[in-house]
């Protein structure tokens, strides 16, 4: 079956630094890749996402990039701030396949002053 | 525009009592999705409803049953419940147009079986 994979499990960052987390999966089958922000108590909420055919999108001081030859996406966030630290999830989702949609196990992110 | 919310936000139950989790949507979404989430794990699909009448098992649908009756709700339900379903369960709905479209998630629902 699909296997996600995601790194760090855990990430501490001086802030204004930047911060990456990768994931790698191992099935071909999919054309869409989100990224979700998970605050404490609080449902995932999704920050970007991208497309198999485009290999880098960017909002503000987020990107998310794709190779999906090596077959992982990374999020990418800069001037990193307080209100970034949380807990962020990948998610693989299969071509237009709700029983596929498999969740990384997530990074927790925290920001120091 | 309340999005997903879900109910009760927490409950406490007995091993071998039952319960439904209510969760409604008011964004038109066809589809809807329970997830349950564990420590130190991503969230791992129970069951989704692809439309009014329909549902499908996720990954890990053991012990539990769901029913879509109305488009805007989906309700869980734990027949039996067990102390391994012990869990943060979290809703959440999308459009399904030809590609995936992202999810809404409600801010869940903290479960405990003693």
């Amino acid at each position: 079956g699909e296997n996600v994979e995601q790194h760090p499990s855990t990430l501490s960052v001086q802030e204004g630094d930047s911060a990456v987390i990768k994931c790698t999966y191992s099935d071909s089958a999919s054309n869409y890749f989100p990224w979700y922000k998970q605050e404490l108590g609080k449902g995932p909420q999704l920050i970007i996402d991208i497309r198999s055919n485009v290999g880098e999108k960017k909002d503000q001081r987020i990107a998310v990039t794709l190779n999906k030859t090596a077959k992982h996406f990374s999020l990418h966030i800069t001037e990193t701030q307080p209100e970034d630290s949380a807990v962020y999830f990948c998610v693989f989702t299969g071509y237009s396949s709700a029983s596929k949609i498999i969740f990384g196990s997530g990074t927790r992110l925290s920001i120091r002053p | 525009n309340a999005g997903v919310t879900q109910t009760p936000k927490f409950r406490v139950l007995k091993t071998g009592q039952s319960m439904t989790l209510l969760c409604a949507q008011d964004m038109n979404h066809e589809y809807m999705y329970w997830y349950r989430q564990d420590p130190g794990m991503g969230l791992r699909l129970i069951h989704y409803s692809v439309g009014e009448g329909t549902t499908a098992k996720g990954e890990v649908p053991d012990g539990y049953n769901v029913s879509r009756l109305k488009k805007q709700n989906f309700l869980l339900g734990l027949e039996s419940a067990a102390p391994s379903q012990t869990s943060v369960y979290f809703c959440a709905s999308s459009y399904m147009l030809r590609e995936n479209q992202p999810q809404h998630f409600g801010d869940g629902t903290r479960l405990s079986i003693l």
